[in-house]
């Protein structure tokens, strides 16, 4: 029982390349949710996906697209990445109001 | 004004010392309330919700005081392991929880 996996664990990208972070759950949530944290700013919700098949925005999704692929996985998409993205993102599956994060991937954009 | 917050602190303790840290919500309407752990560079990961009646676990107490709007969290007899920062969490009875900015503790020996 892996609960909520996340590739890569790192990624640095040029300003305007493209990249997908990946992120599976096993745990069977219907909930699954990105967030980007920074420093200062706590953590803040990107896109979330109440159950298979829907997504919604949350507080900052410009910049970024999901794909919520099947109830295990959803993914987040960078079309064009700039600076401002540089970030650590989580993913997050939850239950009854409880999350459970993923590992973490440490983005760097130059 | 933020709708949930936190003092960032840090609050700087030494090993067995009992330390509180409270968090306010702004949103009346918020149903459900936790607190989460996170290491440096590691994930949040829940350490107990807090219910009308108050929740412990071992040396944790987790408070909810729905007339002043501000749930706590207490730590008896502080671990150097216990050094971390803690996350309030606010849920609205929608999909999106509201997280805190944090509060960090630092336990010295």
């Amino acid at each position: 029982n892996a609960g909520v996996t996340q590739t890569p664990k790192f990624q640095v990208l040029k300003t305007g390349q493209s990249m997908t972070l990946q992120c599976a759950q096993d745990m069977n949530h219907n909930s699954m949710y990105w967030y980007r944290q920074d420093p200062g700013m706590g953590l803040r919700l990107i896109y979330y996906s109440a159950s298979e098949g829907t997504t919604d925005k949350g507080e900052v999704p410009n910049g970024y697209n999901v794909s919520r692929l099947n109830k295990r996985e959803f993914s987040l998409r960078l079309e064009s990445a700039a600076p401002s993205q540089t970030s650590v993102y989580f993913c997050a599956s939850e239950a009854v109001y409880e999350q459970y994060f993923g590992p973490g991937t440490r983005l760097t954009v130059t | 004004r933020k709708e949930v917050e936190q003092d960032p602190g840090p609050f700087n303790v030494p090993e067995g010392a009992t330390v509180a840290f409270n968090c306010t919500y702004s949103n009346s309407a918020s149903q459900s309330f936790f607190w989460y752990r996170q290491d440096c560079r590691k994930e949040p990961k829940l350490l107990m919700s807090v219910y009308s009646s108050g929740n412990e676990d071992g040396r944790f107490t987790a408070q909810l005081n729905r007339a002043s709007q501000y749930i706590s969290l207490l730590i008896r007899d502080s671990k150097l392991s216990d050094s971390a920062t803690y996350l309030c969490v606010v849920n609205q009875g929608s999909y999106i929880p509201t997280f805190g900015r944090g509060t960090s503790l630092i336990v010295h020996p």
